[in-house]
């Protein structure tokens, strides 16, 4: 049963929209992340954010923007989106612990992904 | 520059086989690697491994590392086609560094 909560599943939109994708997690963990993920590609990190009011970009450059104002909360928004920004968005988050790298506390858990088709 | 790589990248097999995945990492500051199973929604958690050599098992799948050769395998004894889906290896080398795999997409025919 997941605990993490992404909306919509599927989003078909035309080009110069608006879109925010949800993200919920209610395992109170500190970190979260959204991927990047094209068919048959890696996942690549577009943002991370390690608690409340903290937001990174992540290796991939990405038009998109985030927020983090509650912990189990953290929202992807594209102000312009374009055919470009076609792909799956997956959300994660995991609960590092400094150096407890053998409790299990680094294991990314998942969203189920939004599926964003611009045309 | 840090990279995961798996192979094969796809892989087709009948209901009962053994496959054997793996996965290679070139990473500084590596602390564990873990592989999940992605069908249709969630990539879910598999394994994760720190130490060489110590085999992780859950029912039919088990998992080891090799530091060493930089290189780990996933196993899947008497495959089913519920066993169908792409499984993704990553490792991880900080506090929010994760480097993916492209995943090896295997699908089980009954």
């Amino acid at each position: 049963e997941a605990d993490i909560y992404q909306t919509p599943r599927y989003l078909v939109i035309g080009t110069g929209k608006k879109i925010t994708l949800e993200c919920s997690q209610t395992m109170g963990h500190d970190k979260m992340y959204w991927y990047q993920q094209d068919p048959g590609m890696e996942l690549h990190l577009i943002h991370y954010s390690y608690g409340v009011n903290s937001t990174e970009k992540g290796d991939l450059s990405s038009e998109s923007t985030v927020s983090r104002i509650r912990t189990e909360h953290f929202p992807l928004t594209l102000e312009s989106a374009r055919p470009s920004h076609t792909s799956q968005y997956l959300c994660a988050s995991s609960e590092y612990k400094g150096q407890a790298v053998h409790s299990g506390a680094n294991v990314l858990t998942f969203g189920a992904g939004s599926r964003l088709t611009v045309l | 520059e840090d990279k995961v790589v798996q192979s094969p990248l796809s892989l087709v097999v009948h209901e009962g086989d053994t496959v054997t995945l793996n996965c290679s990492y070139e990473v500084t500051n590596f602390r564990s690697l873990l592989w999940y199973k992605q069908e249709k929604k969630a990539p879910t958690f598999l394994f994760m491994l720190t130490s060489s050599g110590i085999e992780k098992k859950s029912g039919r799948l088990s998992s080891i590392l090799d530091k060493k050769e930089l290189s780990s395998i996933l196993n899947i004894t008497a495959t089913q086609t519920g066993d169908s889906a792409i499984y993704l290896c990553a490792s991880n080398s900080g506090t929010y560094k994760y480097i993916f795999g492209t995943g090896t997409r295997l699908k089980v025919l009954a």
